[in-house]
């Protein structure tokens, strides 16, 4: 079946750190994989995707690369803020809008 | 342009009552899904409609339902409530799906129900 594992927080960083949140997945064929953020009180907003194997995607600093050999998605930015702070959920698309959501980690930024 | 705007923002049912959550999508959005997200399961899809029609399901019990009227606006029903049905729910439109490269999914700010 489809499903998404991902890394378990809280995540506690200072301001400027270096930040990983690992993100596999198991599914049939080549899903498109996504990361989403949940800031306090909102609902999902979209972060980056990608849609084939080696596919880079990349928005405010974060980066994401479509590993197929290691069916990994792992969310990086080299120095967050701490405006970065909220939960960050990763995601592959089955159908048409059937999203397969991890667990979240959430991610608190301090200054 | 306007977001997805989902109503109530906040609901208190009693167990055994049932419950409507609106959606109004983006205009000119036909897709519209519906997902659960709650502390012990996180995100779950329930259904997607597209032009009025069911179009994918998620595996909840038949006691979750929906509708999608022309202006592509969707409600979706929860009868009989459980005390596990306390959740936020979001919704999500987009133009048809969010196949392809070019396409997403904007989520409303979700309901928050809670059964008592």
């Amino acid at each position: 079946g489809n499903s998404v594992t991902q890394m378990e927080g809280p995540v506690t960083l200072s301001e400027e750190a270096f930040l990983t949140i690992n993100c596999t997945y198991t599914a049939t064929g080549y899903p498109s994989l996504f990361w989403y953020v949940q800031y306090p009180g909102e609902g999902l907003q979209l972060l980056l995707k990608a849609t084939k194997a080696d596919d880079k995607g990349s928005n405010k600093g974060f980066e994401a690369t479509y590993r197929k050999e290691t069916t990994s998605f792992h969310l990086e930015k080299g120095s967050v803020q701490v405006s970065d702070s909220a939960v960050y959920f990763c995601a592959l698309l089955k159908g048409a809008n059937n999203l397969f959501f991890g667990t979240g980690t959430r991610l608190t930024v301090i200054p | 342009k306007a977001g997805v705007t989902q109503t109530p923002r906040y609901l208190i049912k009693t167990r055994g009552q049932q419950v409507t959550l609106s959606c109004s999508p983006i205009s000119g959005h036909r897709s519209v899904s519906w997902y659960q997200q709650t502390p012990g399961q996180g995100l779950q899809f329930l259904f997607e409609y597209f032009s009025e029609t069911q179009r994918n399901k998620g595996n909840f019990p038949g006691r979750f339902s929906g509708r999608q009227f022309s202006n592509s606006r969707s409600e979706m029903n929860v009868s009989t409530l459980e005390l596990g049905d306390s959740a936020l729910y979001l919704c999500a439109s987009s133009l048809d799906g969010i196949r392809g490269n070019k396409a997403e999914a904007f989520f409303g700010q979700g309901t928050r129900l809670t059964v008592v």
